[in-house]
């Protein structure tokens, strides 16, 4: 499976928009970009995936480079809720029977009242 | 729907004792796993399962057996329990899919072996 890369830790002030970065150079051209994150004491939960074109849903939005070596998860107006690690993970679209999902250690993300 | 659970919430056990960590999922998902989370690490998967009856190792079961009698229901069993074996469990559950799949977790156990 393809790597990603992740700032290990970011803040940001409540009520402001937050942008978590992900790079991932080695990604294949059949390769979906997943967002987890993992609130304190929870299990992970999904957040959003895409595949080559910008995606939104109603927790956030995925903005993805053109050369698709990176992404961006975009919380829109962070709130203390959302206080979480978050995790980039490439899924291989041609794999029906993939099973594992490769968690880094993802980035914590601190919000500042 | 309740998801996945998962029980105990807690469990201490001493070296050398066994247990089955239990997990249930009631969204009619063809996969499940296990995975074991250290502190201030990612996730590993244990165990996984593609459908009642078939099960196969991630990349770290020793000290762990499964099994997948049916389609709701997929017990961990520690052996023999070691201390390296403190840690939180995360059950998952999925539809399969071609990389557009989402999983859904349940909230943990968190072991303690002494």
């Amino acid at each position: 499976d393809a790597k990603t890369t992740q700032p290990n830790s970011m803040e940001s002030n409540e009520e402001e928009p937050v942008h978590l970065p992900c790079n991932h150079s080695t990604i294949s051209g059949t390769d979906y970009i997943h967002w987890y994150r993992q609130l304190p004491s929870q299990g992970p939960e999904y957040v959003i995936h895409g595949l080559t074109s910008n995606v939104n849903n109603r927790m956030a939005s995925l903005a993805i480079a053109e050369d698709r070596k990176s992404s961006t998860l975009i919380l829109h107006r962070a709130t203390l809720r959302d206080a979480a690690v978050y995790y980039c993970i490439l899924r291989d679209g041609t794999n029906f029977g993939n099973e594992k999902l490769t968690f880094g250690t993802g980035t914590r993300l601190t919000i500042i009242p | 729907n309740a998801g996945v659970t998962q029980t105990p919430k807690f469990q201490v056990l001493k070296t050398g004792q066994s247990m089955t960590l239990q997990c249930a999922q009631d969204m009619n998902h063809e996969y499940m796993s296990w995975y074991r989370q250290d502190p201030g690490m990612g996730l590993r998967l244990i165990h996984y399962s593609v459908g009642a009856g078939i099960t196969d190792q991630g990349e770290v079961p020793n000290g762990y057996n499964v099994s997948r009698s049916t389609t709701e229901d997929f017990p961990l069993r520690l052996l023999s329990a070691a201390p390296s074996q403190t840690s939180v469990y995360f059950c998952a559950s999925r539809h399969p899919g071609r990389g557009t799949d989402t999983q859904y977790f349940g909230p943990g156990t968190r072991l303690t072996v002494l």
